[in-house]
């Protein structure tokens, strides 16, 4: 299975600071997917990248893809005491299906 | 994006008893997911509900323990059968939006506890 691995478990930073989240997977992709999660809540579906894709942007939110070193960064500029969640990343399969998430950065902003 | 809900939204059941999970969508989907997510952990995919056949089961899950329906386009059930507090998670369906280059969304989650 491609499982996505994300980096690091956990983060603590303070109000205003960036927030880095890393993915690694395995085997090729159609497309990722970023997720956050509120307190095992519903997970909140953030930005899909596509394969072809290098870079998108949401908001304060911005997403890397190397394909090449199979890997995906989520970027939160300028946190907030609200962005405090779980992130996972999933992959989608060649098909854009079977999808693997990764274990979960978990984000506390301190105010 | 899809909106979708889940019932019940938490319960707390006793060893041995079954309970029934319902999915509805508001607009109709081909492919729609269950997925457990166990205390602290990740996701993890049980099966994937098809419509007018039998569910798609992952490996670990089989369809004794985690019947699915799927009556129509908008509407599937998980029931997790004679439980035991090892399934105690929680549980949340998921559909993949065709419209949205194939983004997948997921419902509230079910919260479930077995004592």
């Amino acid at each position: 299975s491609q499982q996505g691995e994300e980096d690091p478990q956990a983060l603590s930073i303070q109000e205003g600071e960036n927030a880095t989240m890393n993915c690694s997977y395995k085997t090729s992709i159609n497309n990722l997917q970023w997720y956050r999660q509120n307190s095992g809540r519903g997970l909140v579906h953030l930005i899909l990248i596509r394969s072809n894709e290098r870079e998108k942007h949401s908001g304060r939110l911005r997403v890397t893809l190397d394909t090449s070193k199979k890997s995906s960064s989520l970027l939160i500029t300028a946190s907030r005491a609200a962005d405090t969640a779980s992130y996972f990343c999933a992959t989608a399969d060649n098909y854009g299906q079977n999808f693997v998430f990764g274990p979960g950065t978990r984000l506390s902003v301190l105010p | 994006s899809a909106v979708i809900s889940q019932k019940p939204s938490r319960d707390i059941c006793q060893r041995g008893t079954s309970l029934t999970i319902q999915c509805q969508v508001d607009s109709q989907v081909t492919m729609m997911f269950w997925y457990r997510q166990q205390p602290g952990q990740s996701l993890t995919l049980i099966a994937t509900a098809n419509q007018g056949s039998e569910a798609t089961y992952e490996s670990g899950f089989v369809i004794d323990k985690f019947p699915i329906s799927r009556p129509n386009l908008t509407f599937s059930t998980l029931t997790v059968s004679n439980m035991s507090p090892e399934d105690s998670s929680i549980y949340l369906c998921s559909v993949l939006d065709g419209s949205s280059y194939n983004e997948q969304f997921f419902g509230p989650g079910t919260r479930l506890t077995v004592l």
